[in-house]
């Protein structure tokens, strides 16, 4: 069966220094990988998504940024982080199928 | 563009009673999938249930059910016999069929379970 992996599960960091959250998926092949952000009392906003390794498209122009290395690891990265970057991050796959989106444990980043 | 609008921000039900949460949604395209997701306390987002706009049969999985009405663009969540452990905030969300990858989610619904 497929699993997904968030880290860390927990993250607290100052302004302006650097992030590296890190997604993997277990058990399938060639899989669509999605980054979200859930900000406190919201839902959830589409941040990149990926259709293959080294394809990466955004939907948000901001200080993020996505990286897919390899086939079943998604990568979530900034420079410079900000005070609006805290917040609920999840990590979602989607299989051959192509309809349904499966989501990993999620991140809590403060950024203070 | 899609939107997703649940207009209960909060429900609450006592438990073994039915619940039915609302969705309401626009779109211009025919051929689309309905989704709800149940995210508990953790906040890992949980799939309850889906549905295809194709399908005319409404999506049914054990004490989870929907009422999907194409033309009115609504997709209604019925939880029979509810158990604390249903106590969460559910999202509807849509995607399209051919168009672009993205899940629109609405804003959320809390349900809380009272013993």
């Amino acid at each position: 069966s497929q699993t997904i992996h968030q880290w860390p599960a927990t993250l607290v960091q100052p302004v302006g220094s650097p992030l590296s959250l890190e997604c993997t998926v277990e058990g399938t092949s060639n899989p669509n990988l999605y980054w979200y952000r859930q900000a406190a009392g919201r839902g959830l906003q589409l941040l990149f998504y990926s259709v293959g390794i080294g394809q990466i498209s955004s939907e948000v122009p901001q200080n993020l940024s996505a990286s897919r290395p390899q086939d079943r690891q998604f990568i979530l990265s900034s420079k410079k982080l900000l005070l609006s970057d805290s917040g609920f991050y999840l990590c979602a796959w989607e299989g051959s199928g192509r309809e349904t989106q499966y989501f990993g444990p999620g991140t809590r980043l403060l950024v203070l | 563009a899609q939107t997703v609008t649940q207009s209960q921000p909060e429900m609450s039900v006592q438990e073994a009673e039915t619940v039915t949460l609302s969705c309401t949604y626009d779109t211009s395209e025919s051929d689309y999938y309905l989704f709800w997701y149940k995210q508990p306390p953790s906040r890992q987002m949980i799939l309850v249930i889906r549905q295809e706009a194709y399908k005319q049969q409404n999506a049914t999985e054990n004490r989870f059910s929907v009422n999907f009405q194409k033309a009115a663009k609504s997709f209604s969540l019925k939880i029979s016999d509810s158990q604390l452990g249903d106590a969460a905030m559910y999202f509807c969300a849509y995607r399209s069929a051919v168009y672009n990858y993205k899940l629109t989610f609405g804003k959320g619904t809390l349900l809380t379970v009272n013993p």
